[in-house]
């Protein structure tokens, strides 16, 4: 079975603090993405990586940084983290053989107060 | 822009009863579209797709269909059972000239079946 990890289910941060929100896949996947999940506006994709040091932006971005060091360890960063950063993170994994199915991790629910 | 409406936001429905989502998507080149099924406390995981030379696809009790002029696709569950409550999302891919597809989700459906 496939398995993404996260390495936080919940976490509280204060206004203004860097945040790093970590992600291992161990099925050797070439393919990372971090998404937000907000009620109301589903999946929004905030960046991808298709390998190891490579990174693209997705479509919201702004405020977040990425870095993919290892194969199976994707990291999202929040420099300086805001009140509405506020949310669920989810990391989703895909092999590079042009499959289509995309593995999720359980999410880490950030609250920034 | 790339966009996925997904309707009806809530569905509640009795045990037994079945149930429909709707996805309406805006980019004609999508020829992949998968749903997803999150339930509490959980990621998404994947429960169903098909892909755009296909018009309908089933598997046991849950049915998509694609209809690629009107651009639009739906799921039906048929029996619902209450471990069926769930956020389902709707997603259509995205080419992105080489390499995977990119995905666009809709905003949710949250299906609640009463025993």
């Amino acid at each position: 079975d496939v398995k993404v990890t996260q390495s936080s289910r919940y976490l509280v941060k204060r206004t203004g603090e860097k945040v790093f929100l970590e992600c291992v896949q161990d099925m050797d996947h070439e393919n990372m993405f971090w998404y937000r999940q907000d009620p109301g506006l589903g999946l929004r994709l905030i960046y991808f990586s298709y390998d190891v040091k490579m990174k693209e932006k997705g479509d919201i971005p702004e405020g977040y940084s990425v870095s993919r060091e290892k194969k199976e360890r994707f990291s999202l960063i929040l420099e300086s983290a805001s009140t509405n950063q506020t949310s669920m993170y989810l990391c989703a994994s895909l092999p590079g053989d042009r499959s289509y199915e995309q593995y999720f991790g359980p999410g880490t629910r950030l609250t920034v107060t | 822009g790339e966009n996925v409406e997904q309707h009806p936001s809530t569905l509640s429905v009795q045990e037994g009863d079945s149930a429909v989502i709707k996805c309406t998507y805006s980019d004609s080149a999508s020829n992949y579209f998968p749903w997803y099924k999150q339930e509490l406390g959980k990621g998404p995981q994947l429960i169903i797709d098909i892909r755009s030379n296909v018009g309908e696809k089933k598997d046991q009790r849950i049915a998509v269909t694609l209809n690629k002029t009107a651009k639009h696709f739906s799921l039906h569950i048929t029996e619902t059972q209450p471990e069926d409550s769930a956020v389902y999302f709707c997603a259509a891919s995205i080419p992105r000239g080489t390499g995977f597809q990119k995905l666009v989700f809709g905003t949710g459906t949250r299906l609640l079946v009463s025993p």
